[in-house]
């Protein structure tokens, strides 16, 4: 099973460059989220949707924008890259909460390692 | 706003010995959810255990168990008969005992587990 899959792994962009980070899952899962990993802050939520047809800011949007395609795909997009964006980014998936199957955990993508110069 | 603190950024244990991972976690909810993942050289998130907190009994995963302290608000991981492929990023996270909506879990920083052969 593929589970969670992001494209592309690796990015190098020069600050000011645009560029859309692309999820998806095949899980069937209603909600989705993006986290950035930053070395000594752990995974920090940018964006999530609980749903398909709704996104919400997490704890660090500025500077990201995201679309919720349909229930398998969930962008993320970067207008205007800054060097401070310089991070690995993961998606993740799960059941809603509520959810009978629900068991809280998150699946995750490999990651991409974004780097802007 | 919850929060969670590892205050270990590094550690390390001799392979088949014990090693405890620290925890501790800020809220006022008296339900939610504790979790501890994995994150190998792989960078792929792997979930190792889950702890309900209405459930006083401490979770079990084969080697990995948790010491849970509701009052103390301290989760702590503990892995017996380390193994070299225990080696990896450990992260605690945290959710609330949500009815509906979206599974946001809040990270630590995370603690690098070293084994020495």
């Amino acid at each position: 099973n593929a589970g969670v899959t992001q494209t592309p792994k690796f990015q190098v962009l020069k600050t000011g460059q645009s560029m859309t980070l692309q999820c998806a899952q095949d899980m069937n899962h209603n909600s989705m989220y993006w986290y950035r990993q930053d070395p000594g802050m752990g995974l920090r939520l940018i964006y999530y949707s609980a749903s398909e047809g709704t996104t919400d800011k997490g704890e660090v949007p500025n500077g990201y924008n995201v679309s919720r395609l349909n229930k398998r795909e969930f962008s993320l997009r970067l207008e205007s890259a800054a060097p401070s964006q310089t991070s690995v980014y993961f998606c993740a998936s799960s059941e809603l909460a509520g959810d009978l199957i629900s068991t809280g955990e998150l699946f995750f993508g490999e990651g991409s390692r974004l780097t802007v110069l | 706003a919850q929060t969670v603190t590892q205050s270990q950024p590094e550690m390390s244990v001799q392979e088949a010995e014990t090693v405890t991972l620290s925890c501790t976690y800020d809220t006022s909810e008296s339900d939610y959810y504790l979790f501890w993942y994995k994150q190998p050289p792989s960078r792929q998130m792997i979930l190792v255990i889950r702890q309900e907190a209405y459930k006083q009994q401490n979770a079990t995963e084969n080697r990995f168990s948790v010491n849970f302290q509701k009052a103390a608000k301290s989760f702590s991981l503990k892995i017996s008969d380390s193994q070299l492929g225990d080696a990896a990023m450990y992260f605690c996270a945290y959710r609330t005992s949500l009815i509906q909506g979206a599974q946001k879990l809040v990270f630590g920083q995370g603690t690098r587990l070293t084994i020495n052969p």
